[in-house]
């Protein structure tokens, strides 16, 4: 099946700067590969999605950009703000099962004031 | 809008007791998934149903079991709870082809 490996596992960062969350995966026929937000007593939630015939895509202060031949993916935040506080996690479909998605560990990412 | 619900949002059970967590959700989604989320473990797929009365086993199913004898509800069991399944259990839905999943509250269950 899918690996999914994401850095870092926490990420603190003052409010109004950028940041950025990295996924790594293993299957080279892996296309697409969402984020997921989960704020603090939530549910999880999609924020942004890619699908592997693009390289970056953009929904107003947060972008998904694709690396396909180094397998990697990668979230990025600017102008932080205090919601955006909590707890994002990557994945990506299941090699032995579409339907699936193997998600990584997670990063508690925190906006400082 | 998609609604995911389960049955409890806390439950304290003692060790041996039979457990029962319920899904229900309201899209007519064929597929639903069982996940345990463990801080820094990320989320775990335990079962996946994608038709009634179908399953598969994900990553953890070992101590639990699913039932699915209606499309819209999945039941996770635990046959004989144990301190280890103390954990964040979130049930997630989505349509046959698609990828997105929309997920539940969770239920935060503590096993003593």
């Amino acid at each position: 099946g899918e690996n999914v490996e994401q850095h870092p596992s926490t990420l603190s960062v003052q409010e109004g700067d950028s940041a950025v969350i990295k996924c790594t995966y293993s299957d080279s026929a892996s296309n697409y590969f969402p984020w997921y937000k989960q704020e603090l007593g939530k549910r999880p939630q999609l924020i942004i999605d890619i699908r592997s015939n693009v390289g970056e895509k953009k929904d107003q202060r947060i972008a998904v950009t694709l690396n396909k031949t180094a397998k990697h993916f990668s979230l990025h935040i600017t102008e932080t703000q205090p919601e955006d506080s909590a707890v994002y996690f990557c994945a990506a479909p299941n090699s032995g099962s579409a339907r699936q998605l193997t998600f990584g560990s997670g990063t508690q990412l925190t906006v400082l004031p | 809008d998609v609604k995911v619900t389960q049955s409890s949002r806390y439950l304290v059970k003692r060790t041996g007791e039979k457990v029962f967590l319920e899904c229900v959700q309201d899209m007519d989604h064929e597929n639903m998934f069982w996940y345990r989320q463990d801080p820094g473990l990320g989320l775990r797929l335990i079962y996946f149903s994608y038709d009634v009365k179908m399953k598969e086993k994900g990553d953890i199913p070992e101590g639990y079991s699913v039932s699915r004898e209606k499309k819209e509800r999945f039941s996770l069991i635990l046959e004989s709870a144990s301190t280890n399944q103390t954990s964040m259990y979130l049930c997630a839905s989505s349509f046959s082809r698609g990828l997105e999943q929309y997920f539940g509250p969770g239920t935060r269950l503590t096993v003593t």
